[in-house]
């Protein structure tokens, strides 16, 4: 069963302009958050987390948001550039006897157009 | 470069042979995951090490699937008598005890034909 669930395959936003990537959650333990880009053919890079006892964290252009009560997450970029464009991954975990096993969605392809 | 490095990047094999993959994790990190990746999907949780003990592997795929960290530095997966099905990306992962962020290697991608 999916517990982490990205609904858009796909998006396409004109370089300068706002890119904001969907999350959404069912398991109401997991208590870390992280987003991850990937190129084809390599392996996803971490660009951001945020712990449940959070709402906001930013770092440069991208920012994420939380909101607990909704089980959401969204990752803004601010502005976007071509070189932003990639597969786009939400990931979540608890700890269990697994470490921080991440939970991923099934990603959204991003696509910034000059 | 200091990052997680995975060996092959690529392995084409037939149904039924055995692979191993190898993973080098970040040298200080004390935490080391593979995954697995396949078409259209996110990466999924195989199993788990904490040093060298393997603290989860009810969810390696099928009894074929083994990992070992012997030293508590490197890690190998190996798939015994592989399947077409088998065919994916796998990805390895390594964390600090300290911080929960995984940085993952490039992958290795096994086609069985």
């Amino acid at each position: 069963d999916q517990q982490v669930k990205q609904n858009s395959p796909s998006l396409s936003v004109q370089e300068g302009r706002i890119s904001i990537l969907n999350c959404d959650y069912t398991n109401s333990m997991f208590d870390y958050f992280l987003w991850y880009k990937k190129y084809p053919a390599e392996g996803p890079t971490f660009l951001i987390s945020i712990s449940s006892i959070k709402d906001k964290n930013e770092d440069g252009r991208f920012t994420v948001f939380l909101n607990k009560s909704a089980k959401h997450l969204s990752l803004h970029i601010v502005p976007s550039q071509p070189g932003d464009s990639a597969v786009y991954f939400c990931a979540a975990s608890e700890i269990t006897n697994s470490g921080y096993a991440l939970n991923f969605g099934k990603g959204t392809s991003l696509l910034v157009t000059p | 470069d200091t990052g997680v490095s995975q060996d092959p990047r690529h392995k084409i094999t037939k149904r039924g042979q055995n692979v191993t993959f190898r993973c080098d994790p970040i040298s200080e990190h004390n935490r080391l995951y593979w995954y697995r990746q396949t078409l259209g999907q996110g990466p999924e949780f195989l199993t788990y090490f904490q040093n060298e003990a393997q603290l989860e592997k009810s969810r390696l795929l099928s009894d074929r699937f083994s990992a070992e960290r012997p030293k508590g530095s490197f890690s190998t997966l190996e798939i015994q008598r592989t399947e077409q099905g088998d065919s994916a990306m796998y990805l390895c992962a390594s964390s600090s005890l300290t911080y929960n962020e995984q940085f993952f290697g490039p992958g290795t991608r096994l086609t069985v034909l």
